[in-house]
């Protein structure tokens, strides 16, 4: 199984500052890595899937990088709809594990 | 327009079997490429992948969960289903559902969540 460990647990920004988010497998995934976010009270939402893909209608401060064991997600010029709980998630195998979450607050 | 939603008992009592239904619309579980997945949340917790079927009728189980899972479909009523037995108090959640769209792992697109408590 791959574990997937995600840092840091909490980020407390202010808008229009730069987020970063990592999550590190304890397996090579390739780039089968994928990003959620998920509002309070909500199901979470696809953000970005393997290949560090965009998906449609997200918009472009959204963004991911990485290969093999360390991935990063980055959210340029966050604003204050951003504010939820981000997770990664490995799609390489089964059973496909997620990281433990991100809570992202806009102060 | 694709929509998932999750229905089930809401309380169950201990050693019971949980059973879940995935009612969706906007694509069909008999095409290629096209699997239904579920995942459970606890409280003010992670997520956490159950089973996958595919539209082929492959599946894919968590090992964590041993034998207690089976994920099913009725392609023809645009269902998805998923039992676990002998249910215990951890796991009470949030169960989804999801879809996904070639890539297997890859979620797209999730119903609302249905909330399950085990309790006595």
């Amino acid at each position: 199984e791959t574990t997937v460990t995600q840092s840091p647990a909490s980020l407390s920004m202010a808008v229009g500052e730069k987020v970063s988010i990592s999550c590190k497998t304890s397996t090579d995934i390739d780039d089968d890595m994928n990003w959620y976010q998920q509002k309070s009270g909500e199901a979470p939402k696809l953000l970005i899937s393997e290949g560090n893909t965009l998906r449609p209608g997200v918009p472009s401060r959204f963004s991911s990088s990485g290969y093999g064991t360390d991935f990063v997600f980055t959210i340029n010029n966050v604003l204050l709809g951003d504010e939820g709980i981000y997770y990664c998630q490995q799609s390489d195998n089964v059973p496909f594990t997620f990281g433990s979450g991100t809570k992202l607050e806009i102060k | 327009q694709v929509t998932l939603k999750e229905s089930g008992p809401g309380i169950l009592q201990p050693s019971q079997t949980l059973s879940l239904t995935c009612s969706f619309s906007g694509f069909s579980l008999s095409t290629s490429g096209i699997c239904v997945s579920w995942i459970r949340q606890p409280s003010g917790k992670g997520l956490e992948w159950l089973a996958t079927i595919c539209w082929e009728d492959s599946k894919g189980y968590n090992p964590s969960l041993k034998n207690r899972l089976t994920i099913s479909k009725d392609t023809s009523n645009n269902q998805a289903f998923l039992k676990i037995t002998s249910v215990d108090t951890a796991d009470t959640a949030i169960y989804y559902c999801a879809r996904s769209t070639m890539m297997v792992g890859v979620m797209d697109a999730w119903g609302q969540g249905a909330s399950v408590t085990v309790s006595s």
